[in-house]
């Protein structure tokens, strides 16, 4: 298993530029999200979502968008990149609720 | 990520010491909570979890306390090993509820 894989592991982008990045998961799980992690600010909530066809806004949703159509994949859109969505970004995948939650090896974006 | 270590609280130990990291947490109705460890560059790794019902929990080398009276989470290393260098987290769960809520981490050093 490879549990949770996210593409690219680096990427910059031009103010306004749009880019997606990939997150898969092999372990069946229900639950996904992604995080971006600033420092000083520790991880914080973009969106998640409890299954396929089902997503919903975490604490920092604004610039970015998902969809869910596979319980596999969970991919995060920036329709028009800027310099404050420079970030480390990870998907998550888990069970959810108080079982554990497996984090990707990130994707480290930098907007210029 | 890199420079995750910016701003965190720090503890320095020396190579074969316990170590104890703590945390508050935020919500009196969190019902499950999670340490990460996060090496330079990586993503989170899960080191343990205990749901509330739990005052202590122990794994291979690591033990997490729990005092849900002052809403305060520990985690204790035994003989601390320099691959024990790391930011670790804390996060906290409510059981019907999908997110994570992260603490800011704390940058534990291991001088050999």
């Amino acid at each position: 298993n490879a549990g949770v894989t996210q593409t690219p592991k680096f990427q910059v982008l031009k103010t306004g530029q749009s880019m997606t990045l990939q997150c898969a998961q092999d372990m069946n799980h229900e639950y996904m999200s992604w995080y971006r992690q600033d420092p000083g600010m520790g991880l914080r909530l973009i969106h998640y979502s409890v299954g396929a066809g089902i997503t919903d806004q975490g604490e920092v949703p604004n610039g970015y968008n998902v969809s869910r159509s596979t319980t596999e994949d969970f991919p995060l859109r920036l329709l028009s990149a800027a310099p404050s969505q420079t970030s480390v970004y990870f998907c998550v995948a888990g069970r959810g609720g108080a079982y554990e939650q497996y984090f990707g090896p990130g994707t480290r974006l930098t907007v210029t | 990520g890199e420079n995750v270590g910016l701003h965190l609280p720090t503890l320095s130990v020396q190579e074969g010491d316990n170590s104890i990291i703590n945390c508050a947490y935020s919500n009196s109705a969190s019902d499950y909570f999670i340490w990460y460890k996060q090496e330079s560059g990586k993503g989170p790794q899960f080191i343990i979890d205990i749901r509330s019902n739990m005052d202590k929990r122990q794994g291979q080398r690591v033990t997490v306390l729990l005092n849900k009276t002052v809403k305060h989470l520990s985690l204790q290393i035994a003989a601390t090993q320099p691959g024990d260098s790391a930011v670790y987290f804390c996060a906290e769960n409510l059981f019907s509820n999908y997110k994570l809520t992260f603490g800011k981490g704390t940058l534990l050093t291991v001088n050999p």
